[in-house]
């Protein structure tokens, strides 16, 4: 299988604290992108780093890559019970505009 | 950003019976469409690239004759389960990407049961 790999598969902690979770995937890339999915729901795109990006920032979202390991990490800083919820890395398939999301971190903010 | 919208968002049938799921973009128009299955607390699995005007192309291990996909215009597509069986149960959920941009919206899924 492509899919990625993504630890921790579970994460609890608490409001105002930093969430970080890791990706690593196994194919060349053109980029990788990070989705978020509440509890029955869709995905929603956060942030697209691209292959030649090492760091990116969105808000309180930071995400990392290193090609070299074929690795991406995602902090989320100062986090809220809002951010609750199922995060996945996502690759492309080269040459194609198929993605190949990651196994998933389920975070949990607690109030 | 685009729209997706995907219905039904819940779906109970009986075993034998064929269940459509339609997907849509609302705001722009849609030449590739995914199809995905995920079930509970995993990770989303492809099943399936719907091509406008054109056949499906399914990923290994996906029956075709199982889950029919027809892409007739640039904003619909639509996923059939055929002879819905209970281990057809999970959650599917469809996603089109923006010409011109790497990212994919994603429609808000649809739960199928089948007793």
């Amino acid at each position: 299988s492509q899919q990625g790999e993504e630890d921790p598969q579970a994460l609890s902690i608490q409001e105002g604290e930093n969430a970080t979770m890791n990706c690593s995937y196994k194919t060349s890339i053109n980029n990788l992108q990070w989705y978020r999915q509440n509890s029955g729901r869709g995905l929603v795109h956060l942030i697209l780093i691209r292959s030649n990006e090492r760091e990116k920032h969105s808000g309180r979202l930071r995400v990392t890559l290193d090609t070299s390991k074929k690795s991406s990490s995602l902090l989320i800083t100062a986090s809220r019970a809002a951010d609750t919820a199922s995060y996945f890395c996502a690759t492309d398939a080269l040459n194609t505009d198929k993605l190949i999301f990651g196994t998933g971190t389920r975070l949990q903010v607690f109030p | 950003g685009a729209v997706v919208s995907q219905h039904p968002s819940r779906v109970i049938c009986k075993s034998g019976t064929s269940v459509k799921i339609e997907c849509r973009s609302l705001d722009f128009q849609a030449t590739t469409m995914f199809w995905y299955r995920q079930f509970p607390k995993q990770s989303l699995m492809l099943m399936a690239t719907s091509n406008e005007g054109s056949k499906a192309t399914y990923e290994q291990g996906v029956e075709k004759d199982k889950f029919l996909i027809n892409h007739a215009s640039l904003t619909l597509s639509t996923l059939t389960v055929t002879s819905a069986h209970p281990e057809d149960s999970s959650f599917y959920i469809c996603s089109a990407p923006v010409a011109g941009e790497n990212i994919q919206y994603f429609g808000a899924g649809t739960r199928l049961s089948v007793l």
